[in-house]
């Protein structure tokens, strides 16, 4: 039993390029996020999902895209990455059900030049 | 949506001492509220929440508290060690079921 996993650990990027984030779960849980981590700004959301096909808007959805098109998977694309999306990606997953415990994987760090 | 701010932003404490975190919630909606620690370069991990239905809980050195009718709810520690060093988060679920609301975030620093 995995959990919830990402990949990859780390990614530089350049002004412009484009990237997809992994996320994967192996708890058949309905709810996936993924989160933005800076210093001071503690946890931002940026998209989620509440079940495959589905997906919404967070906090700071802008410049990112996300698909889930198998409910154990949820990815998050940058299409044209900028400095400010430099940060520590965290992807979660949840039951879903009032007050259950969201489950975080090991984070990606990227950095955009 | 949820808003949710927590205090300190930084806590230094002596090994031995008690260390308590505070957040306040703006939606009365709000019915669980999580305590997460992040040690350096590792992921959020829960280490203890509490229901709406209760003013208390407990797990061994650690406890939260909660007052409705402030809308405010703490983290306690007692007995601190050096491996309690962490960022602790506070959280609250508003009224978007499956969702949480993060405050910002407390670097707890704990000196031998």
């Amino acid at each position: 039993n995995a959990g919830v996993t990402q990949t990859p650990k780390f990614r530089v990027l350049k002004t412009g390029q484009s990237m997809t984030l992994l996320c994967a779960q192996d708890m058949n849980h309905e709810y996936m996020y993924w989160y933005r981590q800076d210093p001071g700004m503690g946890l931002r959301l940026i998209h989620y999902s509440v079940g495959e096909g589905t997906t919404a808007k967070g906090e700071v959805p802008d410049g990112y895209n996300v698909s889930r098109l198998k409910k154990q998977n949820f990815l998050l694309g940058l299409e044209s990455a900028a400095p400010s999306q430099t940060s520590v990606y965290f992807c979660a997953s949840s039951s879903g059900l009032a007050g259950h415990e969201q489950y975080f994987g090991p984070g990606t760090r990227l950095t955009v030049t | 949506g949820e808003n949710v701010e927590q205090h300190p932003s930084t806590l230094s404490v002596q090994e031995g001492d008690s260390a308590v975190i505070k957040c306040t919630y703006s939606d009365s909606a709000s019915n669980y509220f999580p305590w997460y620690k992040q040690e350096l370069g590792k992921r959020p991990q829960l280490i203890i929440d509490i229901r709406s239905n209760v003013g208390e809980k407990k797990d061994q050195r650690i406890a939260v508290t909660l007052n409705k009718t402030a809308k405010h709810f703490s983290l306690h520690i007692t007995e601190t060690q050096p491996e309690d060093s962490a960022v602790y988060f506070c959280a609250a679920p508003g009224r978007a079921l499956g969702r949480l609301y993060f405050g910002r975030g407390t670097q707890l620093t704990v000196w031998p």
